[in-house]
C-alpha cells in the first residue's frame, strides 16, 4: 500500500513570491505521482504527473515538481504565484504498472495575498 | 478530456434519510469511481463502479450504506443511505480511461452534503 504526507496544511504567500508545497510518500513498489488542484467549489484538476523518465515534471499554470526517489519526495514549486493560484493542492501516489487509482494526501491550502 | 457533471451540487438532509447522487460523463469511460472528501481530510475512495455488476468497495465501505449503480459507460449513481451527521462530506465522482483517449483520471465538481 502507498501513503502520502503533505507536511503543510496551509501555506500563505504574497503575490509574485515563489512557493514550494511539500509532499512525501511511502511505498514498497514503484510509483506514479500526481499533483491535483481544487479551486473553490470545483472538482479536482490534474496539475502534473510523474510516470517515468525525467524527474523534473512541468505542469499547467507554471507549476513544476521534482521526483526525488532517495528522499521519497515530490515537492511542487512555482517561481512566482498569482492571486488566482489560491486553492487546495493535493499530492497523490499510485502503484506503477496498474490503474492510476491514487492515494491522496490531506491537501495543502495555498493562500496568495496581494 | 472528459466533462463530468454531478447532481445535486449540494444538499442539506435530515438524519435517517437517503440521498442519491448522479454522475454523468460526456464520453464513454472504462472506469468510474466514487470518493468522499471529509472536512480537513484527504480524498478517500469509496468504491469502483462496475458496469453491469456489483461495485467494488474499499475497506470500511459497504453496499448497504453506499449502494452504487452503473447502468452504462457514461452514468453512475451513489446513494448515501440512512444518513447521519458523520456522512456530511463532499462526494466526488471520478472517471478514468476515456475510450479512444488517455488514461488520465478526471474528477467531477463534487456534491456537498450536510446532514442535520
Amino acid at each position: 500500500a502507498q501513503s502520502v504526507t503533505q507536511l503543510d496544511s496551509q501555506v500563505p504567500v504574497f503575490e509574485e513570491a515563489p512557493v514550494e508545497l511539500r509532499c512525501n510518500y511511502s511505498s514498497s513498489v514503484s510509483v506514479y505521482l500526481f499533483w491535483y488542484v481544487q479551486y473553490p467549489n470545483q472538482g479536482l484538476q490534474l496539475l502534473l504527473k510523474y510516470l517515468s523518465g525525467s524527474t523534473l515534471v512541468k505542469g499547467i499554470n507554471g507549476f513544476e515538481a521534482e521526483f526525488n526517489k532517495s528522499q521519497t519526495s515530490f515537492h511542487l514549486r512555482k517561481p512566482s504565484v498569482h492571486i488566482s493560484d489560491t486553492a487546495e493542492y493535493f499530492c497523490a501516489v499510485s502503484a506503477s504498472g496498474g490503474s492510476y487509482i491514487p492515494t491522496f494526501g490531506r491537501g495543502t491550502s495555498l493562500i496568495v495575498h496581494p | 478530456s472528459a466533462v463530468i457533471s454531478q447532481k445535486p451540487s449540494r444538499d442539506i438532509c435530515q438524519r435517517g434519510t437517503s440521498l442519491t447522487i448522479q454522475c454523468q460523463v460526456d464520453s464513454q469511460v472504462t472506469m468510474m469511481f466514487w470518493y468522499r472528501q471529509q472536512p480537513g481530510q484527504s480524498l478517500t475512495l469509496i468504491a469502483t463502479a462496475n458496469q453491469g455488476s456489483e461495485a467494488t468497495y474499499e475497506s470500511g465501505f459497504v453496499i448497504d450504506k453506499f449502494p452504487i449503480s452503473r447502468p452504462n459507460l457514461t452514468f453512475s449513481t451513489l446513494t448515501v443511505s440512512n444518513m447521519s451527521p458523520e456522512d456530511s462530506s463532499i462526494y466526488l465522482c471520478s472517471v478514468e480511461g476515456l475510450l479512444g483517449g488517455s488514461d488520465e483520471q478526471y474528477f467531477g465538481p463534487g456534491t456537498r452534503l450536510t446532514v442535520t
